[in-house]
């Protein structure tokens, strides 16, 4: 079974500072996909960032990014330039290539301040 | 915003009531999951479903029955609620089992 470890429960930065999450997983699977979903006091749940196994290019979306390091099992996420708007929780996600399922961590809280 | 609607957005019950929770998509998706989320957890899949009346159990189902007897539409029901299943449940949907799953606003449920 896949398990999805987010080892920071919660982080604090500063406004315009660069932020990194961790996430680590483990999986027996070649082909799959990861993502990062974040969660804003409103409870919803929106899709930040997606990655594909396959591609060695890091993700990119805006001030966001990614560090995928496929033999360490490593799924880090990058916010630049933190705005007051990304305080939230942050969980990382993953899906083998068939498998419909996503397995996520348990999430990291982040605030930024002003 | 994906067309999904869950409801009631928020129910209070007592233990050993019946309680069904909806999730409407608008989509035409063939995939809808359930998932609650607990503090500590993240989010765990309940039951999902592949098409009208396909299902499958996901990773904490003891406890939970699903229906889907047309697409947009996909029941999750409590038959005798316990508060060990005071939670937030959250629905999903997604056209092809690969895409990113994007979810509803969530149906806080608190069960005394």
């Amino acid at each position: 079974a896949q398990t999805v470890t987010q080892s920071q429960p919660e982080m604090s930065v500063q406004e315009a500072e660069t932020v990194t999450l961790s996430c680590t997983y483990d999986t027996s699977e070649n082909n799959y996909y990861l993502f990062w979903y974040k969660q804003p006091p409103s409870r919803q749940m929106i899709l930040v960032i997606r990655q594909e196994a396959y591609k060695q290019q890091n993700a990119t979306e805006n001030r966001f990014s990614v560090n995928f390091q496929k033999a360490a099992k490593s799924f880090s996420l990058k916010i630049s330039d933190s705005q007051l708007g990304d305080t939230a929780m942050y969980f990382c996600a993953f899906m083998a290539q068939g498998a419909q399922k996503l397995v996520f961590g348990q999430g990291t809280r982040l605030t930024i301040n002003p | 915003d994906a067309g999904i609607t869950q409801s009631p957005r928020h129910k209070v019950t007592e233990t050993g009531t019946p309680v069904t929770l909806r999730c409407h998509q608008t989509e035409n998706h063939r995939y809808m999951y359930w998932y609650r989320q607990d503090p500590g957890h993240g989010l765990r899949l309940i039951h999902y479903s592949y098409g009208v009346k396909d299902t499958d159990k996901g990773e904490v189902s003891d406890g939970y029955s699903v229906s889907r007897s047309k697409t947009e539409d996909f029941l999750l029901t409590l038959e005798s609620a316990t508060s060990s299943q005071t939670s937030v449940y959250f629905c999903a949907i997604n056209r092809d089992g690969n895409q990113p799953q994007h979810f509803g606003d969530g149906t806080r449920l608190s069960i005394l």
